[in-house]
């Protein structure tokens, strides 16, 4: 067990709608990353917040946004989804930029 | 930019065989390098790492070691188990002038297989 949760574990949901996922760091950490783990794309580097600020931008879509509140939880939002948005989607968190990151289990995403 | 490239799987082995699992990566700087395993159905684990040129990381039974004249940091164990069946990642923390970038940049996974 790393200390990342991630809720939900899956979620099915249909085009065009909107969904919500839910990260919560290790106890101390300030840093959380969402990935994107797909067939096709292989594991992405979406989005990295720092004690509530946006740090680093990877390949993130403008449909999705993400936020990291003061009690350091984390939510990505995906928007207008589309088939290809299926995907395994991880959170991860650190101490800080440049320390060990700890991966949550995943949110599996199903678009249909 | 910064790439990580990893031999393709699938690679099916015979309990007790050598493992490598070839793993390339282009970036500027001093990159930190990694391992992740990803068991079946569960998150990636940090399975090694090493942060500079020549450092080897070593952890139950795996080792790689950082070969910056290669760009290279081949996984290899020498006897390996079926309960190592799993997806093994390459991957990179780059360096900027700001200092270590936060995010990991992933090869595409390599599934072994390890029949008894």
């Amino acid at each position: 067990d790393s200390g990342v949760t991630q809720t939900p574990k899956h979620l099915i949901t249909a085009t065009g709608q909107r969904v919500t996922l839910r990260c919560s760091p290790r106890s101390g950490d300030l840093s959380v990353y969402w990935y994107q783990q797909s067939l096709d794309q292989g594991l992405q580097f979406l989005i990295q917040y720092y004690n509530g600020e946006e740090r680093a931008k990877g390949n993130i879509l403008e449909r999705f946004s993400a936020q990291q509140f003061p009690d350091l939880h984390s939510e990505l939002n995906l928007s207008s989804l589309e088939l290809g948005d299926s995907a395994l989607y991880f959170c991860a968190s650190s101490v800080e930029s440049g320390y060990e990151q700890y991966f949550g289990p995943g949110t599996r995403l199903t678009v249909t | 930019g910064n790439s990580v490239t990893q031999m393709e799987g699938p690679v099916t082995l015979s309990e007790e065989a050598f493992l490598t699992i070839n793993c390339t990566y282009t970036a500027t700087g001093y990159p930190s390098l990694f391992w992740y395993v990803q068991y079946p159905g569960e998150g990636l684990q940090l399975l090694l790492k090493a942060t500079k040129a020549d450092d080897k990381g070593s952890n139950k039974g795996f080792e790689a070691t950082y070969r910056k004249e290669t760009t290279s940091f081949h996984l290899e164990k020498g006897s390996v188990q079926v309960s190592d069946s799993a997806v093994y990642f390459c991957a990179l923390r780059g360096m900027n002038y700001g200092g270590s970038q936060g995010n990991l940049i992933f090869g595409k996974g390599t599934k072994l297989s390890v029949k008894p």
